[in-house]
Formats: C-alpha cells, structure tokens, sequence
C-alpha cells in the first residue's frame, strides 16, 4: 500500500448514471491528481489539485468533475458519459507539486476501473 | 505545453542482457524526469528520477541518462531478471504558462525471456 486508497476499485455504470469516485490519502501531502489509463493513452494527466486549489485541467469533458474539499480528498463526479470513458483511473499525490521539489515524487493509488455501457 | 515520445513501444530481452528505453520530450522548459514501473494489474511505481541539472544518475541496476541538448533521456536496466518484467513509462515535468503537472510517455512494455 502507498498511502492512497482509491473506491471503488470497479464501477460500472451506464451512459445517463451519475457517479462519483473517491481518493483519500494519508500521507500529509498537499497535491493531488487525476489520471486517466487506457489503451489508447497509458497515462494520461486529467486534474491537478495544489492546497486544494485546481492548477490544472488538461482540457477534459465538462462531463469530469473533480472536487478537492481538503487536502486529503479528491473526488471526480461522472455524469452522461461515453463508452470511450471506460479506462482505469487513477488516483495519485505528492508532497508538493511534482517536479517543483526532489522529495515531491507522486504516489499512486490502485485505481478505479471504469466501464461505461 | 510538454509532449513525451517514448521508444520502443515493447522490448524483449534475454534474462542478463541489458535493456535501454528511450524518451524525448519537447519543452527545454522541463525540468524533472521520472521513470516509473507498472507491473501487470498494479499502481505505477517510481523507480528513479532525475533533474535537468543532472547528466546520470544510478541505482543499483537501473540507470538514467538526460541528454539536455539534444532533449532525450534513457532508462538503463542491466543484468536484466524476470521481475523487471513489467510496463515502464517516462515523464517529464513542465511547469509555465498555468499549467503544472507531468506528461507521460505512451509507456514501453518490456519482456525478459528466460
């Protein structure tokens, strides 16, 4: 285990559900990301949250919604999606933003695999 | 923005040979590359990094090579075993402009025969 524990590990859900997924972690960092993996695009960065704040949205459908109330929290909220949307997604954080600092190496959670039908 | 180009797409090598996977990337900006190893149905891990200021760095077996100039870095596995058998993805960082985060490489499966 890393410190990042992501719920639930798989959902399946249909085109008009709505669905959100969970990212906690214990580790005291103050970063945290979403990513996408699928075989088209093995890692692909969706959201980055610093101090809660959102540094990045790395253009994704208005159909992604994440939310970070606090530091130790991230959630994605899923509404109306596509087959195309079924991928692993993936969880991780870091002390600080990475690559800002040496000791700010991101640490993944196992994900949540995705199927939309 | 950053855009990683990672080589080859899947390496087979005999357990004991050497294995090099090869990154560019785009920006001059970037200033952080990580290399990171996913094993068949686990999280990604990071198995080394190195910073721009840096020309290699070494651990154990595994090595980083940055080329600055010609903006390309490398993962060196040697004495290869079957454990290093796994998907191994580059990234480099780009911080500017608003927009902070890693790009990753498309990733490099990597098969050690027996």
């Amino acid at each position: 285990e890393t410190g990042v524990t992501q719920t639930p590990r798989h959902l399946v859900m249909g085109m008009t559900n709505k669905k959100s997924l969970k990212c906690e972690q214990h580790l005291g960092h103050n970063a945290m990301y979403w990513y996408k993996q699928s075989a088209k695009k093995p890692l692909e960065l969706m959201f980055v949250y610093n101090f809660k704040e959102q540094t990045e949205n790395n253009s994704v459908p208005s159909r992604f919604s994440p939310e970070c109330p606090n530091s130790s929290h991230l959630f994605l909220h899923l509404h109306t999606l596509q087959p195309e949307d079924s991928a692993l997604y993936l969880c991780a954080s870091s002390q600080g933003l990475a690559g800002v600092q040496a000791k700010n190496i991101q640490y993944f959670g196992a994900g949540t695999r995705l199927s939309v039908l | 923005g950053e855009n990683v180009e990672q080589h080859p797409s899947t390496l087979s090598v005999q357990e004991g040979d050497s294995a090099v996977i090869k990154c560019t990337y785009s920006d001059s900006a970037s200033n952080y590359f990580p290399w990171y190893k996913q094993e068949l149905g686990k999280r990604p891990q990071l198995i080394i990094d190195i910073r721009s200021n840096v020309g290699e760095k070494k651990d154990q077996r595994i090595a980083v090579t940055l080329n600055k100039t010609a903006k390309h870095f490398s993962l060196h596995i040697t004495e290869t075993q079957p454990e290093d058998s796994a998907v191994y993805f580059c990234a480099g960082f780009y911080s500017g402009g608003g927009a902070d985060g890693l790009t990753f490489g498309k990733g490099t499966h990597l098969i050690i025969q027996p």
